[in-house]
Formats: C-alpha cells, sequence, structure tokens
C-alpha cells in the first residue's frame, strides 16, 4: 500500500546550522513527492514537488529537495536554517484521483 | 496567489450539537475541494472529496451521514459535524483546486480546531 515515512518526530538545529528531513515513501509507480510545511494559523504551504526529471529539486525559501529511488527517499534539505523555518514539515506522495497522502510530520525546533 | 480560507478557525460546541465549517475559495474556482482530519502530532487524513455540484466521495472509514459535506458552489464548501461527540473534536483542514492546475495543485486553508463538549 502507499505510505509515506517521516522517521523523525521532533528535529532540532541552531539558527545558521544545516539541516536534512528524512522522508520515504512507498508507492508501486513512479511517484509524484511534495513537501509541504505548516505553520501555525497559516494553511499547509507547497515548499517544492518532484514529478519527474532532475531528480535535485529547488524549492521557496531556500529548501532543496533530492529524489534517490534506490532508496526511496526524498529528502528535504536547507544549508542554513533561519528562525522562522520553525514549523512542522510533512512530505506526502500523490495517488490516484488528484489525492495526497502525508506523512506524519517533522516538527522542527531552532535554538538561538 | 490562490487563497483558500476557513471559517471559523475554532468553534467549541455540546455534545449532540451540530457545527459547519465553510471552505472558500477566494480568488479561483475550485472545481474540487478536500476536507482533512488531522489530530494532534498527526498527519493528515483525507475524508472526503467533493466536487463542485455532485455528492462527495468519502474515504473508506468516515462515516457520511456524520460528515456531511456540500460543494454548492465553485467557490464554497461545506462540511458539518452533526451530532458532534468529543471524539469528533480535531483539526479539520480543507483544500481546493481549480481546474487549470497541475496536477495535485492543492490549495489549504489554515484549518478549523473543533471543540466538542
Amino acid at each position: 500500500a502507499q505510505s509515506v515515512t517521516q522517521p523523525d518526530i521532533h528535529i532540532t538545529v541552531s539558527e545558521g546550522a544545516s539541516l536534512e528531513l528524512r522522508c520515504n515513501y512507498s508507492y508501486g509507480a513512479t511517484p509524484y513527492l511534495f513537501w509541504y510545511v505548516q505553520s501555525p494559523g497559516q494553511g499547509l504551504q507547497l515548499l517544492l514537488k518532484y514529478f519527474s526529471g532532475d531528480t535535485l529539486v529547488q524549492g521557496i525559501k531556500g529548501f532543496e529537495a533530492e529524489f534517490k529511488r534506490s532508496q526511496s527517499s526524498f529528502n528535504l534539505r536547507k544549508p542554513s536554517v533561519h528562525w522562522s523555518d520553525a514549523a512542522e514539515y510533512f512530505c506526502a506522495v500523490g495517488f490516484r484521483d488528484d489525492k495526497i497522502i502525508f506523512g506524519k510530520g517533522t516538527r522542527l525546533h531552532i535554538l538561538p | 496567489g490562490a487563497v483558500v480560507s476557513q471559517h471559523p478557525s475554532w468553534v467549541i460546541c455540546k455534545s449532540g450539537t451540530s457545527v459547519k465549517i465553510e471552505c472558500r475559495s477566494l480568488d479561483f474556482q475550485a472545481t474540487t475541494m478536500f476536507w482533512y482530519r488531522q489530530f494532534p502530532k498527526q498527519s493528515l487524513m483525507l475524508m472526503a472529496t467533493s466536487n463542485e455540484g455532485s455528492k462527495a466521495t468519502y474515504e473508506q472509514g468516515v462515516e457520511k451521514d456524520k460528515f456531511l459535506i456540500n460543494h454548492a458552489s465553485l467557490t464554497l464548501s461545506t462540511l458539518t459535524v452533526t451530532s458532534a461527540h468529543p471524539e469528533d473534536s480535531s483539526f479539520y483542514i480543507c483544500s481546493a483546486r481549480d481546474w487549470v492546475g497541475g496536477p495535485y495543485e492543492q490549495y489549504f486553508g489554515p484549518g478549523t480546531r473543533l471543540t466538542v463538549t
């Protein structure tokens, strides 16, 4: 069955440090993959998506993600985090009928 | 950009009563809207998909008689939680999609926190 696993419930990094959030997926076909960010009081915002082509995807706010088919992974990275990046991050995979399956999320905490 | 609003942002109701949540696309026409439920520290679980002018399609395990969805116009969908119970307390999120968007292109509302006492 299709699923998305985010193994880290919480991640804490210092401001200015690099970040990597892990995501593994299970999907039979070529996946459509997404990363969303959820901040309090705001709707989920799409950071980036992968449909095909270049496996390194650039997104908004300085984020990037790399699709690795051999590892069924789509990890999110940022070279230098800012305090404003503290939020909940969701990895997701597109399913049939335009549906999206979300992982359980990773809460990112930023130390000053 | 495409904006989706939800009203109310939070609501408290007594057990046994019904509560309606509105989801509006403010600057585009939403041919399809999705309703999700999010428990604390949990993922978003898709409840149902609604297309304008037709009946909603519910995911397995979602009670269609409890969670009534109406998508009466291209900018408005409503979710009514009928005979609410404390276990219905949750964070409800809608998303909307327009017909010109790419695959899986959904715009999310800010969510509605429902507390049933």
